[in-house]
C-alpha cells in the first residue's frame, strides 16, 4: 500500500527553536518521489520541496532543511530558527503511478504552531 | 498571474441544492485535480483528468461529476448536496509525470446548512 505517516499532530515551539517534523512513507514502488506541502492559516497549499527516490542527499533552502533516508522510508523536515510566520499545517506527500499517471497521497498533516 | 484560480471562494448553501466550482489554470499543465479536505485537514483526491480524459477516480458518491471542456479547466459539478460534503475543495494541476509537484488553487469553502 502506498501510504504516509505523519506521527506529530501538532507541535508548539517558541520562535527561534529549531523544530522538526517527521514524515515516514510506505510504498512498493522502487520510483517515487516525495514532496513537502505547507498550508498556512490563509488555507492555500504551497509547494516547498520535492525530492527522488534515487537521491538521498540532504537538502538546505535557507532555514529549511530535509532529510531523507531510504533505510527508515523517512523524509524529516526541520526548520531553523523558527519563526511566527511558519505556523501552519505541513503536509508531507509521496507520488507514484496509478494506471500510467501520477496519483498523489497525503500524510495527515502537522500543525506547527510557533509563539513569539 | 494567477496560476491555478477556482470560483467561488466561498460557497454556502441548503441540503438538496445543486453547485458547481470551477477551476482553470494558465500553467499550460496536462492534468487537472479535484481534492478534498475535511474538517481534520485530511487531504484526499477525488478526480484526475489528463487531457480531458478522466484518469484517477476515487471513490466518490456519483453526486460529484467533474468535467473537463479542456486541458486547462476542470468543473465539478455536485448533485443533491449533503451535510457531509461540507468541506475545502482544492484544484491542482501539475504536467503529468509523477516527479512534477502539483500546484494547488485557493480552494472553496462548501458549507451545506
Amino acid at each position: 500500500a502506498q501510504k504516509v505517516t505523519q506521527a506529530q499532530t501538532e507541535i508548539s515551539v517558541v520562535e527561534k527553536e529549531d523544530v522538526t517534523l517527521d514524515c515516514v512513507y510506505e510504498t512498493r514502488d522502487t520510483t517515487y518521489y516525495l514532496f513537502w506541502y505547507k498550508q498556512p492559516p490563509s488555507g492555500e497549499l504551497v509547494f516547498l520541496i520535492r525530492r527522488n527516490s534515487f537521491d538521498e542527499q540532504n537538502e538546505i533552502s535557507g532555514r529549511y532543511s530535509w532529510n531523507f533516508q531510504k533505510s527508515t522510508s523517512s523524509f524529516n523536515f526541520t526548520i531553523t530558527a523558527s519563526q511566527v510566520v511558519d505556523s501552519a499545517v505541513y503536509f508531507c506527500a509521496l507520488s507514484y503511478m496509478n494506471t500510467g499517471f501520477q496519483k498523489l497521497v497525503f500524510g495527515t498533516g502537522t500543525r506547527l504552531l510557533v509563539s513569539p | 498571474d494567477t496560476a491555478v484560480s477556482q470560483t467561488p471562494k466561498y460557497l454556502v448553501t441548503q441540503m438538496g441544492n445543486d453547485k458547481s466550482i470551477k477551476c482553470e489554470q494558465n500553467l499550460g499543465h496536462d492534468t487537472m485535480y479535484w481534492y478534498k479536505q475535511d474538517s481534520k485537514k485530511f487531504l484526499k483526491i477525488m478526480f484526475s483528468y489528463n487531457n480531458k480524459e478522466l484518469i484517477i477516480n476515487e471513490t466518490v458518491p456519483n453526486r460529484f461529476s467533474p468535467k473537463s471542456p479542456d486541458k486547462a479547466h476542470l468543473n465539478l459539478h455536485i448533485n443533491s448536496l449533503e451535510l457531509g460534503d461540507s468541506a475545502v475543495y482544492f484544484c491542482a494541476s501539475s504536467q503529468g509525470e509523477r516527479e512534477n509537484e502539483q500546484f494547488f488553487g485557493p480552494g472553496t469553502r462548501l458549507t451545506v446548512l
